[in-house]
């Protein structure tokens, strides 16, 4: 099956700062979604993305289907942007996850 | 107007119990799944349900069972509990693209 690695495993932020947080997968996909998974735990839809780029505000994705790698960026950051981010592809009728971003935004 | 909804949030119960988990979507999908988050946050499909039919059984224990009545409901009962099985269960939907995840159902199992 696809494998799906995420980097960094853990990022600290000041708030303010940016980043960029990484999904690389082992075969082409049709499909691929960024989770904002919050300390509640709820998994929260951030992007649809199995090619090109999307933003929502101070997020934004990119998916380079043909390199099996996408980006999800985050801007400007802020507290309650903390929590695990997974990036998950499909296959099969299944999702595969990634093992997740856990970032933590500090005041 | 939540989109998958599943109850309970939290279960707390001894092992050998028997429990169920209920899910439902209201957005009209026809594809129906159970992950399970263990302890390290990984996600891992469990079931996945097309138009009340199994498609997909990802090697789980026979103790778990899950039924779909019809096409908006996934329920999932698991018999005889083992501590093993204290997780957080997700149900999730979709038609064929874009995959929404109920709130969650911590089982922890004493």
């Amino acid at each position: 099956g696809i494998q799906v690695e995420q980097s960094p495993p853990d990022l600290i932020l000041q708030e303010g700062a940016n980043s960029t947080l990484r999904c690389n997968f082992s075969d082409s996909v049709n499909n691929l979604q960024w989770f904002h998974q919050n300390p509640w735990g709820q998994l929260i839809n951030l992007f649809y993305i199995p090619s090109g780029t999307k933003q929502n505000g101070r997020l934004s994705a990119t998916t380079v289907a043909t390199e099996r790698y996408s980006l999800l960026y985050i801007s400007s950051s802020q507290t309650t942007d903390s929590g695990v981010y997974f990036c998950a592809v499909e296959d099969g009728n299944k999702l595969v996850f990634g093992a997740g971003t856990i970032l933590r935004v500090k005041s | 107007d939540t989109a998958v909804s599943q109850t309970p949030k939290y279960l707390v119960t001894q092992m050998g119990n028997d429990k169920s988990i209920k899910c439902e979507q209201n957005l009209g999908h026809d594809t129906m799944y159970w992950y399970k988050q263990d302890s390290k946050k990984f996600l891992k499909i469990m079931f996945s349900y097309n138009n009340k039919e199994l498609i997909i059984n990802e090697t789980v224990p026979n103790r778990f069972s899950p039924k779909s009545p019809d096409k908006a409901h996934l329920n999932l009962h698991i018999n005889s509990l083992e501590l093993g099985d204290s997780a957080v269960y997700f149900c999730a939907s979709s038609l064929g693209t874009e995959a929404f995840f109920g709130q969650g159902t911590r089982l922890t199992v004493v």
